[in-house]
Formats: C-alpha cells, structure tokens, sequence
C-alpha cells in the first residue's frame, strides 16, 4: 500500500490564480480530511468527509472548496489564491473503526 | 469545547537521559488522546493513542504516554532519548462536534532537540 499520497509536493502561485491540491488513499477508508499547518498553529482542519459524496466545514474553510466523487480520492480546490493561504497543506485519512488517522506526505504552497 | 495544550514550543534533552513532551487537555467526556510526530519535510506519524484501559500506553520508537485524569494530562516519555528522535511532537484529542467525524483537535506541537 501507498497509503495517503498528494500531490505537487510544492507549488508557488500568483494571487488570484487557482490551483486543486491532490490527494488520494488506497486503503480503503472512509474518512478523509484536509488540514493547514502554521508556524507556532498546530494543524487546522480544513474540510472532511466521512464517505463519497459526502463533505463538510472544518474549523477554517474559507476560500477552499473540496469533492469527494470516489473513495479513493479528495482533492482540495483554491479558487482564487491570496497570501493568506501560504501554508502547508496535510491530507489524512482514516477507516471507519479506526481512531488513527494516517497522514501523507503535504503540499507546500506559496501565495506571492 | 475540546481543547489541548502543549506548554512547551521546545525543549532539549541530553542524548541518553529520559524526555518528557507535555500535554493537557479539556473535554467533555472520555477523552481519545493521540500522539504524532513530524520529521522535517514529512507527513504527521503516528506514535500512540489513548481510548481506554491502562493509563500507560506504549507506542512506536520505544515512546509511552501516561494518561492521568485527575491532570488531565497526557505527556509522552522516553526513558532514553536518542538524536534521531528530534522532531516536532503533536498532542491531539478527538474533537466530539460535529458529532461521528471524529475529527482530531490539534495542539501548537513541541519540538524536540536531542543533544549528542
């Protein structure tokens, strides 16, 4: 198993541009989700979903969106970059009776 | 609300001697309390997780985690701390709401420098 793989693993973007971060799992989980880390923040969770075609708020969703078509994968959509959103990004999955969530690799993103 | 806490951005330890990263936590109900840890330039690990059962619970790379209720504290150990284990170490809780998401509350992490 792969596991929880995303990709670019970095990308620089233009304010205003957009860009859909990739993020794909094969083991079969149910759960997904999307965080942001901050120097000194933690992780913030983005946005989540608990099977496909079905998706919900994290803690700070604005100006993202996300779509959950396939188990296999969530991709996490910018739609008009700002410099706010200069961060890396962390996809994480989990099964269905499982509490641990298993993380992939990130996506670091700059917004000049 | 659910919250957890890690005093400490940094602490540093002497190659050989035993570590502690500490955590605190709030939360309504029984807590589920997990431990990650990041190398540089690389995805959150897994370490080890409280649910319920014993109040020492032994994880990956020879870390446990004492869980106490009446400190509401959940803070990691080693008895003997190696170079390789510096890395930034994240506390987190199950978050309750929205109720079976099952989300985790992330705290601001400890890193840890182990000193040859």
């Amino acid at each position: 198993n792969a596991g929880v793989t995303q990709t670019p693993k970095f990308r620089i973007l233009k304010i205003g541009q957009s860009m859909t971060l990739q993020c794909t799992q094969d083991m079969n989980h149910n759960y997904m989700y999307w965080y942001r880390q901050d120097p000194g923040m933690g992780l913030k969770l983005i946005y989540y979903s608990v099977g496909a075609g079905i998706t919900d708020k994290g803690e700070v969703p604005n100006g993202y969106n996300v779509s959950r078509s396939t188990t296999e994968d969530f991709p996490l959509r910018l739609e008009l970059a700002a410099p706010s959103q200069t961060s890396v990004y962390f996809c994480a999955s989990r099964g269905l009776a499982i509490e641990t969530q298993y993380f992939g690799p990130g996506t670091r993103l700059l917004v000049l | 609300a659910q919250s957890v806490a890690q005093p400490e951005d940094q602490v540093n330890v002497a190659e050989g001697n035993p570590l502690t990263v500490k955590c605190t936590y709030s939360v309504s109900g029984n807590p589920y309390l997990f431990w990650y840890v990041q190398y540089p330039n690389r995805g959150l690990q897994f370490l080890l997780k409280y649910i319920t059962g014993d109040n020492l619970v032994k994880g990956s790379y020879g870390f446990e985690a004492e869980f106490n209720k009446s400190q509401t504290s959940f803070h990691l150990k080693k008895p003997s701390a190696l170079v390789s284990d510096s890395a930034l170490y994240f506390c987190a809780v199950r978050d309750i709401s929205p109720a079976g998401a099952n989300n985790l509350f992330f705290g601001t992490g400890t890193r840890l420098t182990v000193i040859p």
